[in-house]
């Protein structure tokens, strides 16, 4: 019953430093997604992967990298952290985007 | 511009009371989904609608899709405490094509005071 995992769950980053945020789903599903949630904006699409093997820009790509690594594994990697990016960001996966997502339980980063 | 528009942003409520949460778009969705989400933890899906006018029940939750599947609402009968939380929609565009990205709503903030 694990669904989707993130690690880790809290990271404290100095600006400039570069960190990369883990997530794996054991559910076999497609589709996987970054997102951050920031108060009063929501949740915003960093990234997105469709299927194995293909990768995308969401609405906030800017300061971000990914790796589809297998079906399973998808990866967020910020090469030089600001404070901009402090925020919590949660990894979804999905079967069909429009059957729902299952989210993982969030990363809280903050750059200091 | 927000896709999807949900009123209200925060409601703050005694426990037995009745609410109903709204969510708005000029846009047509394919599917439209409730999450809800406690603090520190990821959304958690509810209820997924994907006809027009449909109408599913969760123990005290009713949701409805709109005829036009442009809005839907959540509304909950005799609130209890357990039921704080931030509440979440998110549609899937209908012009979207194979790429299945969802659009999420802003939320609404509900606080059910014993």
């Amino acid at each position: 019953n694990a669904g989707v995992t993130q690690t880790p769950k809290f990271q404290v980053l100095k600006t400039g430093q570069s960190m990369t945020l883990q997530c794996a789903q054991d559910m076999n599903h497609n589709s996987m997604y970054w997102y951050r949630q920031d108060p009063g904006m929501g949740l915003r699409l960093i990234y997105y992967s469709a299927s194995e093997g293909t990768t995308d820009k969401g609405e906030v790509p800017n300061g971000y990298n990914v790796s589809r690594l297998n079906k399973r594994e998808f990866s967020l990697r910020l090469e030089s952290a600001a404070p901009s990016q402090t925020s919590v960001y949660f990894c979804a996966s999905s079967y069909r985007g429009d059957y729902g997502y299952t989210f993982g339980s969030g990363t809280r980063l903050t750059v200091v | 511009t927000q896709l999807l528009e949900q009123s209200p942003q925060f409601l703050s409520i005694q426990e037995g009371e009745n609410l109903t949460v709204y969510c708005n778009s000029s846009s047509v969705f394919s599917s439209l989904q409730w999450y809800r989400q406690e603090p520190g933890e990821g959304p958690v899906l509810l209820v997924t609608v994907v006809t027009g006018g449909e109408v599913k029940k969760l123990k005290r939750l009713t949701f409805q899709f709109g005829d036009a599947r442009k809005d839907s609402s959540l509304h909950i009968t005799a609130a209890q405490p357990g039921d704080t939380g931030l509440y979440l929609c998110a549609g899937a565009l209908e012009s979207g094509g194979s790429n299945y990205k969802l659009t999420f709503g802003k939320g609404t903030l509900l606080t059910v005071n014993p």
